[in-house]
């Protein structure tokens, strides 16, 4: 199994400083079709996760662009350039390339 | 737009089986896309259980494979989920979602089944 593994678990940061979010997968996540299945998912409170980031580095419509993905293999991070109060909540890396696993979640609040 | 809405009883007892269903508007589950059911306990983060294809054909999380059944229903655009022998542990936040290029496109709001006599 594919063992997804977040840092920090906890991230208070001061409203329009950066915040960075890290995920490591236990093994290669690129496809044989060359792609990387690697997404990133906010869930703010009482609400359904809402999908940020696909295949890495592609924003979801609607999504600000102050949000950003990067990363290759086993290796990826979400940056969100200047941190907003409409951003705390739980964010969650997931792979969808050896089947589906999400990470621990990392919950982003305001200091 | 797509969405999707989970249904089912709040509460179930021990032992006994959680039955869902999500009813899909604004897509065919006859698409190609796999429709999946992902839980989350209180206070705790995200677990795929599994994901159905409209020709029937499944996967299951190995964790939870030897109590989960999925079906789909095309006339009716739903899909299902049943967990048998249920306890304290399958208390949770049940999401139905469609996969979409290896990610989830879109959720339902979820639903919260408690497991309690």
């Amino acid at each position: 199994d594919v063992v997804m593994t977040q840092s920090p678990l906890s991230l208070p940061v001061t409203l329009g400083q950066p915040a960075s979010i890290s995920c490591r997968s236990s093994q290669s996540l690129v496809y044989n079709n060359g792609y990387t299945y690697l997404n990133w998912f906010q869930q703010r409170p009482g609400q359904s996760p809402r999908r940020l980031i696909y295949k890495v580095s592609n924003r979801d419509s609607g999504v600000p662009d102050r949000f950003s993905g990067s990363g290759s293999g086993t290796d990826f991070t979400l940056k969100i350039s200047r941190v907003e109060a409409e951003d705390v909540g739980v964010y969650y890396c997931m792979q969808g390339t050896h089947g589906y696993t999400f990470g621990q979640g990392t919950k982003l609040e305001i200091k | 737009q797509v969405q999707l809405q989970e249904s089912g009883p709040g509460q179930v007892k021990p032992s006994e089986t959680l039955s869902l269903t999500c009813s899909v508007s604004g897509a065919s589950i006859s698409s190609s896309n796999w429709w999946n059911w992902v839980r989350q306990p209180p206070g705790k983060g995200l677990e795929w259980i599994g994901e159905i294809y409209h020709s029937g054909s499944t996967n299951y999380n190995p964790s939870l494979k030897s109590r989960v059944t999925m079906s789909a229903d095309k006339s009716k655009n739903q899909f299902s989920l049943k967990l048998t022998s249920v306890t304290a542990a399958d208390t949770a936040v049940y999401y139905c979602a469609r996969e979409s290029e290896g990610s989830y496109d879109y959720w339902g709001q979820g639903t919260l089944v408690t497991v309690s006599s």
